[in-house]
């Protein structure tokens, strides 16, 4: 099973949206709504921001929001903030002996 | 306080084995698929096990499948992750993860770092 593809990096000054595409395929994010995204900041474990394409979990922003057309999920981060620098990463269930999937990671600088 | 702790990691030369430890509090550990995530030093999140909340069903990444072995015990609320013949690339540091529902993998330890070297 291969990793989903995201970009390397993305980029965005405060108070602006940035949105990070994961495209996979349609055995993956294609098939299910099951593509959650966590942020991660260096050193820090994984927190979840988005499950099932476009829910949010108690206590993350309405700034965070999530998406899928075909076979890309995207996650927008509206009213960028400092504190949103980190790396991203989708996942998506596949239906597989291999169910779970992530894409590589986005970092997300703010300028 | 719901949290999941993990333990066992460490410098282990190649071919040998090691035991993964995540204590889980807080919660009811019995009702939850659980996983392992690792990630190598500067690299991306991987996914690499997971066990259904019964222990009756597991599955494996490719990359580790017939090394790596996942089990739990509910009575201990602990989940296990047994690696045998490690190898260099399995060094990273490795995640247990509470999946509550769907994608929601809502819970995660601090990590424990693995490295495999002579």
């Amino acid at each position: 099973q291969s990793a989903l593809t995201q970009p390397a990096s993305v980029s965005g000054s405060p108070g602006q949206s940035i949105t990070i595409s994961c495209t996979g395929t349609s055995s993956d994010v294609g098939s299910y709504n099951y593509v959650s995204w966590y942020q991660q900041h260096p050193g820090k474990a994984p927190k979840l921001m988005i499950y099932d394409v476009s829910n949010r979990p108690s206590g993350v922003s309405n700034r965070f929001s999530g998406s899928k057309s075909g076979n890309t999920a995207s996650l927008t981060i509206s009213g960028l903030q400092a504190e949103d620098e980190a790396d991203y990463y989708c996942n998506s269930y596949t239906g597989s002996s291999t169910p779970w999937v992530f894409g590589g990671g986005t970092k997300l600088t703010v300028l | 306080e719901v949290q999941l702790v993990e333990s066992g990691g460490g410098l282990v030369q190649p071919g040998g084995s090691l035991r993964l430890s995540c204590a889980a509090s807080g919660f009811t550990f019995s009702s939850y698929w659980m996983h392992w995530v690792r990630q190598a030093p500067g690299k991306g999140l991987v996914w690499v096990s997971r066990i259904h909340s019964d222990g009756s069903i597991t599955n494996y990444a490719d990359s580790v499948k017939g090394r790596f072995t996942i089990s739990r015990d509910s009575a201990k609320n602990t989940l296990y992750l047994q690696m045998n013949s490690l190898r260099a690339e399995d060094t990273a540091v490795y995640y247990c993860a509470r999946q509550r529902s769907g994608s929601n993998f809502d819970l995660w330890g601090q990590g424990t770092l693995v490295t495999v070297s002579s």
